[in-house]
């Protein structure tokens, strides 16, 4: 089945212990990007890449780390995450080089830091 | 910065009514345009993309694009309960492969 995987699904952590949620898509799609969710404020581009090796920021990078080692995996780093980085994230999959691409989404990582 | 707006609603229509959704855009060279449909909880699914100016349709939905206004609306005709949803507008900017969405109109559809 093509899809979007996300873990962990629900995580709940303390100010300033790293973590880092994983993103994996079995579809050969080059395109992943992170996007943030928050009430008010909608889906927020966090970093995106467009293939191995090649990342780059999107609206609100501030906080965060990447890394496209691999195509299919895109890891989102919180290095030192931080009570304003309590969200719902989700990771996307396209594939790019066609203007009008469609992303598939992961289910979601709901994220609480303390 | 550029900015996808949308009105938050709720946009409340009966059933069997067509609802209206809209959305205005600020990048002038943005190509590619989105509605997105998100249930609460769960991750948004794709319903509709449009990239040339005019109407595009695919079912009872139907997304309509004006450039020179910069503005994407999407209707859905025959509405039903299960419509009940949020609809993200996005915009694939020029030059880059940054998205921006706008922040969602919901909309209940009355049984």
């Amino acid at each position: 089945e093509a899809q979007v995987t996300q873990n962990p699904r629900y995580l709940i952590t303390v100010t300033g212990k790293k973590l880092t949620v994983t993103c994996s898509q079995n579809m050969n799609h080059e395109y992943m990007s992170w996007y943030r969710q928050d009430p008010g404020l909608g889906l927020r581009q966090i970093y995106y890449s467009m293939n191995v090796e090649v990342t780059d920021k999107g609206d609100v990078p501030e906080g965060y780390k990447v890394s496209r080692k691999e195509k299919r995996n895109f890891p989102l780093i919180l290095e030192s995450p931080s009570p304003n980085q309590t969200s719902l994230y989700f990771c996307a999959s396209s594939l790019p080089g066609h203007k009008y691409n469609e992303q598939f989404f992961g289910p979601g990582t709901r994220l609480t830091v303390l | 910065q550029k900015e996808v707006e949308q009105n938050s609603g709720p946009l409340s229509v009966p059933e069997g009514a067509i609802a209206s959704l809209n959305c205005t855009y600020s990048d002038r060279g943005s190509q590619s345009f989105f509605w997105y449909r998100q249930y609460s909880g769960k991750s948004p699914e794709l319903i509709m993309f449009i990239y040339s100016n005019g109407d595009k349709e695919d079912g009872r939905f139907t997304a309509q694009l004006n450039k020179a206004s910069q503005y994407v609306s999407l209707l859905i005709r025959d509405s039903q309960p299960s419509d009940s949803a949020t609809y993200l507008c996005a915009a694939l900017t020029s030059g880059t492969y940054k998205y921006i969405f706008g922040t969602g109109t919901r909309l209940k559809v009355l049984a």
